[in-house]
């Protein structure tokens, strides 16, 4: 079965200061990946997803960009912190071909002071 | 805008009761639905998936779809307080090999021992 890994678990960054966020999975090959954002009281939002190396597509404008350098491996960044990007920041994964079933990581809380 | 609509609860029920979990979306060309339970602090993990209209069970879990009035619901049998968290009603919107899900904001339910 497959295991989506997410770091760090927590971060803690002043405004201005820029991000990288880790997801890295296992296996499992070709995965469709998904970066989705959960801020305090409100639901899920997708934020990006890739169908492959160099294939993101953005949901929502926003001062975020993700890439994915390897099959395996998604990143979501940003230049300068808002204090709105606070939230519970979740990968998912689903496989590209067959059920659209979407399986979650541990996530990161990222909170911006 | 489609939208995926829950009530946000709280929703409490006595240990050994039955728990209704409801859920109503608005775009009619949905065809994946999908229940999700996420504990405090956690991320989200699948309860199960539902595809065609009627009952889909899965031990003391059974989901129920019904595509021609726009909801989908999840009963919860012999409730237990480890069942305590909030639960999440998620829609495919997306076709083709994009599978890009629509949540809810979720319902919190209690399980009072």
């Amino acid at each position: 079965s497959q295991t989506i890994h997410q770091w760090p678990a927590t971060l803690v960054q002043p405004v201005g200061s820029p991000l990288s966020l880790e997801c890295t999975v296992e296996g499992t090959s070709n995965p469709n990946l998904y970066w989705y954002r959960q801020a305090a009281g409100r639901g899920l939002q997708l934020l990006f997803y890739s169908v492959g190396i160099g294939q993101i597509s953005s949901e929502v404008p926003q001062n975020l960009s993700a890439s994915r350098p390897q099959d395996r491996q998604f990143i979501l960044s940003s230049k300068k912190l808002l204090l709105s990007d606070s939230g519970f920041y979740l990968c998912a994964l689903s496989w590209s071909s067959g059920t659209d079933t979407q399986y979650f990581g541990p996530g990161t809380r990222l909170t911006v002071l | 805008q489609k939208e995926v609509e829950q009530n946000s609860g709280p929703l409490s029920v006595p240990e050994g009761a039955i728990a209704s979990l409801n859920c109503t979306y608005s775009d009619r060309g949905s065809q994946s639905f999908f229940w999700y339970r996420q504990y405090s602090g956690k991320s989200p993990e699948l309860i199960m998936s539902i595809y065609s209209n009627g009952d889909k069970e899965d031990g003391r879990f059974t989901a129920q779809l019904n595509k021609a009035s726009q909801y989908v619901s999840l009963l919860i049998r012999d409730s237990q307080p480890s069942d305590s968290a909030t639960y999440l009603c998620a829609v495919n919107r997306g076709g083709g090999s994009n599978y890009k899900l629509t949540f809810g904001k979720g319902t919190l339910l209690t399980v009072n021992p």
